[in-house]
């Protein structure tokens, strides 16, 4: 069964300064693996989905990395602000087949606190 | 607007007390999911439909019901709840094939049960 795992829980750091969230998962059997936001009393917003063959994907100050032979992934957030402050999800997707693309597993998430 | 609408967005109630959490989507999206988020736990997904009258069980089915008879509606019931089953619980929708569209999930806003 897979795995999904965060790394730090929650996370404090002053505005400006570069970050990097950490995700790891237990079968490197996946189809594509996301980034995600939630702010408090919301939905996730989807930041960056990354494809089993690829390495990298970059969105602004954003840039998801993707180590699928290792089962990491990082999400590097450059400069960041106090308007990044939210919780950051990472998610895979199996590699199977048929409707198994349709699977969702999620980590816990990290708790990001920008402070001005 | 492109959204995904969830129906209702707080509700308590008794155990064993039927009921439907209604969501619906206006992108014609083939894909839905359901989740619960719960703390310490992360979000789970609860049941996936790949396009209509195709279902499919996430990591956490028991005691739910769906169903997808037409393309935007894809209702969660609980037939018989119990306080287990307090909970967030999130829609989300997206584009199928992933392979295809590469297009991230489009997440409702959430409903907050609360079974007594």
């Amino acid at each position: 069964k897979q795995e999904v795992t965060q790394i730090p829980a929650a996370l404090s750091v002053p505005e400006g300064e570069n970050l990097v969230l950490n995700c790891s998962f237990t079968d490197s059997a996946i189809y594509n693996l996301q980034w995600f936001r939630q702010d408090p009393g919301k939905g996730l917003t989807s930041l960056l989905l990354i494809q089993s063959s690829q390495r990298e994907q970059t969105s602004g100050r954003l840039n998801a990395s993707l180590d699928k032979s290792s089962g990491r992934s990082t999400l590097y957030i450059a400069a960041s602000q106090p308007g990044d402050s939210a919780t950051y999800l990472c998610a895979v997707t199996p590699r199977g087949g048929g409707t198994s693309y349709g699977k969702l597993t999620f980590g816990q998430g990290t708790i990001l606190t920008v402070h001005p | 607007e492109a959204q995904v609408t969830q129906n209702p967005r707080y509700l308590i109630t008794v155990t064993g007390k039927k009921l439907t959490v209604t969501c619906s989507q206006n992108m014609n999206h083939e894909y839905m999911s359901w989740y619960r988020q719960d703390p310490g736990l992360g979000l789970r997904q609860i049941y996936y439909s790949m396009n209509v009258e195709v279902t499919d069980k996430g990591d956490v089915p028991e005691g739910y019901k769906v169903s997808r008879k037409e393309k935007r509606n894809f209702p969660l019931i609980l037939e018989s709840p119990s306080p287990n089953q307090t909970s967030l619980y999130f829609c989300a929708s997206s584009s199928f094939p992933l392979s295809i569209s590469n297009q991230p999930q489009h997440f409702g806003d959430g409903t907050r049960l609360s079974i007594l």
